[in-house]
């Protein structure tokens, strides 16, 4: 158990759709990243935030955004969904940013099926 | 950010040891190298990382070469379980993001 914890783990909807999905990182950990893994793609970075701020982004698109809320849990939200969104979505949290010492620890995922 | 190169597949018998290398050639001198794992229907798992000197944790060792710009990361005796894609990642000390490749796929046979 990484004590990342996402919600739903699995969620079927249908195209022009809107979803949430959310993580709770590991207690005290700043951190919390949003990754993608699709079959034909592996695992694409989204965003990150930190302490509530947008720290990086990825090649997440513009009908997808993010935010980290005051008690540092974050949500993903995904809308006009098409079947190309289909993946499984991934959240991970760490301490700090640095390479250094920035484990991350990753949720099991939220499996998003859209048809 | 810094690009890693390693082999698609790898295939390993039960017990043995496992050497899945990984290539970096254009790391910085502040880009420490990570490695993930992710084992079927799960989230990726953090192995290891170093930066110049050998590690060695309870997963595994990470030998990293004296010029940097390769290492290998050494699983001491393979079990079933370690069948996983092994993911080679350079992250700068200040760095943000962190870039998964394609990884390696390790087999384990019985």
């Amino acid at each position: 158990d990484s004590g990342v914890t996402q919600t739903p783990k699995h969620l079927i909807t249908a195209t022009g759709q809107r979803v949430t999905l959310r993580c709770s990182p590991r207690s005290g950990d700043l951190s919390v990243y949003w990754y993608q893994q699709s079959l034909d793609q592996g695992l694409q970075f989204l965003i990150q935030y930190y302490n509530g701020e947008e720290r990086a982004k990825g090649n997440i698109l513009e009908r997808f955004s993010a935010q980290q809320f005051p008690d540092l849990h974050s949500e993903l939200n995904l809308s006009s969904l098409e079947l190309g969104d289909s993946a499984l979505y991934f959240c991970a949290s760490s301490a700090t940013t640095s390479g250094r010492t920035g484990e991350l620890f990753f949720g099991e995922g939220s499996r998003l099926t859209v048809l | 950010d810094a690009k890693t190169t390693q082999p698609n597949s790898m295939e390993s018998n039960e017990e043995e040891p496992v050497h899945l290398p990984c290539n970096h050639s254009t790391i910085s001198g502040t880009d420490y190298i990570h490695w993930y794992r992710q084992l079927p229907s799960q989230g990726p798992e953090y192995v290891i990382h170093g930066l110049t000197s050998n590690v060695n944790n309870r997963m595994a060792s990470l030998a990293i070469a004296e010029d940097r710009k390769s290492s290998t990361l050494i699983l001491h005796r393979a079990t079933l379980r370690d069948a996983a894609v092994y993911y080679c990642i350079l992250r700068m000390e200040y760095g943000n993001k962190l870039v998964f490749g394609a990884g390696t796929i390790l087999r384990v046979k019985s």
